[in-house]
This record gives C-alpha cells, sequence and structure tokens, in this order.
C-alpha cells in the first residue's frame, strides 16, 4: 500500500501526559499536512512543511504542539502535557508540489486521541 | 476556525435517488475538493476542481467549480447504499492548495 499512513491509530492517555504521533506520506510527495477533526466538524488545518521546512502553523497550534519534519519524509506531532480538549482525529495529509503537478493533498487514516 | 458553508447537513433518501449538495463561501476560493469520509477514517478524495465553471465527473459523481469562485456542487446519481458517508467539500484560497479549509460535512444516507 503506497498511500499515507499513520501510527498508531488510536491512543488513550490520562491527562498531563505527553503523546507522539507519526506519518508517513505518499513516497515522494515534498508537502506534508497536518488537521485536527472533533466530532461532528469538518477538519481544521494545524500546520503544514513542504520538504523538512515548516512553512504555516495554524492559532490552534498552541506551544504544547510541535511538528517536526527533519528530513523532509516522515513527520512527528507531539503534544504535551495534554488537555482532555485535545482529544479528536489527527489527520495527516501529503501532496505533490511541482510543475505538472496539482498538489492534491491525499489523507492518512488518522489518529484517534482520548484524553481522560 | 473558519469552515464553509455545506447543506444540507443529513440527507436520507431511497437507494436510486440522485442526490445534490452544495457548499458556499464569503471569500473567493481557487481550488475547490470533495472528500467522502466513512467513520474512524480519513477522507478520501472524490473529485478535485481547479478552474471557475469547470465540470468535473468522476463516474456517478459530478461536480461543479461555481463561477463566483464562491461555491462549488456535488452530485451523485442512481445512489446505492455504499454512498453511505459524510461528505466534506473543502477550499482553498491559493492555487496551491496548502491550506485546505473544510465544509461541516453532509451525511449521507442510503435505504434500499
Amino acid at each position: 500500500d503506497t498511500g499515507v499512513s499513520q501510527d498508531p491509530r488510536h491512543k488513550i492517555t490520562k491527562r498531563g501526559q505527553n503523546v507522539t504521533f507519526r506519518c508517513d506520506p505518499i513516497s515522494e510527495h515534498n508537502r506534508l499536512y497536518w488537521y485536527r477533526q472533533t466530532l461532528g466538524q469538518g477538519p481544521e488545518f494545524l500546520t503544514y512543511f513542504q520538504n523538512e521546512a515548516q512553512l504555516e502553523k495554524s492559532r490552534l497550534l498552541s506551544d504544547r504542539f510541535s511538528a517536526e519534519r527533519p528530513k523532509g519524509s516522515f513527520s512527528t506531532l507531539e503534544i504535551q502535557r495534554t488537555e482532555q480538549g485535545d482529544s479528536a482525529m489527527y489527520l495527516c495529509a501529503s501532496s505533490l508540489l511541482g510543475q505538472g503537478y496539482t498538489d492534491t493533498q491525499y489523507f492518512g487514516p488518522g489518529t484517534r486521541l482520548t484524553v481522560l | 476556525g473558519q469552515q464553509l458553508n455545506q447543506s444540507p447537513q443529513s440527507m436520507f433518501i431511497q437507494e436510486g435517488e440522485d442526490v445534490s449538495m452544495n457548499c458556499t463561501s464569503s471569500s473567493i476560493f481557487n481550488t475547490w475538493l470533495w472528500y467522502k469520509q466513512d467513520p474512524g477514517e480519513g477522507p478520501v478524495l472524490l473529485i478535485a476542481l481547479y478552474k471557475a465553471g469547470e465540470l468535473t465527473s468522476n463516474g456517478r459523481l459530478t461536480a461543479q467549480f461555481g463561477i463566483t469562485r464562491k461555491d462549488s456542487f456535488l452530485n451523485i446519481s442512481a445512489s446505492i447504499p455504499s454512498d453511505v458517508g459524510i461528505y466534506f467539500c473543502a477550499g482553498s484560497t491559493s492555487y496551491n492548495t496548502d491550506k485546505l479549509i473544510f465544509g461541516t460535512g453532509t451525511r449521507l444516507q442510503v435505504f434500499p
């Protein structure tokens, strides 16, 4: 399967703990995005990378959130000192930006976070 | 965060019926996308639109990029049970998709 993969698919944690999620984009895609989706809502943009550079961060991304894409391939999203309000589905997407490509975003299956 | 206005919020239809849903924005968008999401899964891309007035089909699905650049429509013909799910529109103000803004979703239920 050459689609976007995310790990883990589900994470249950206690309030105050740190969690880290991983996203592996479609091979050779140079752009990688993180979104958050709460129940009954559409996904909301958090941040995105072009290669290893983080180009934009949403105001939703508080200081407790950090994302990295160190080698321009996989990415990690860390949430420190989790709060119950962080409970959501965290979605990763990737796209290929370049001449002749339309930069269409393809999503992974998501990581469902539950903070108790 | 900002979300697009999508309607209807939910639809309950009989198998074989046609379905229409739309998405509107107060801002001009340069890219419109339609995704389908099943419970517990990520959104799956259905159709991508890149030019105002563009009409694109994917099997029984047809989507249009509104001429005003502030709306988009998705039609599903001859619905089948596997069409059940939540349909989201998404748009970008740039010609590259970068930050997508999503609609509130249309939940579709198909009865045999």
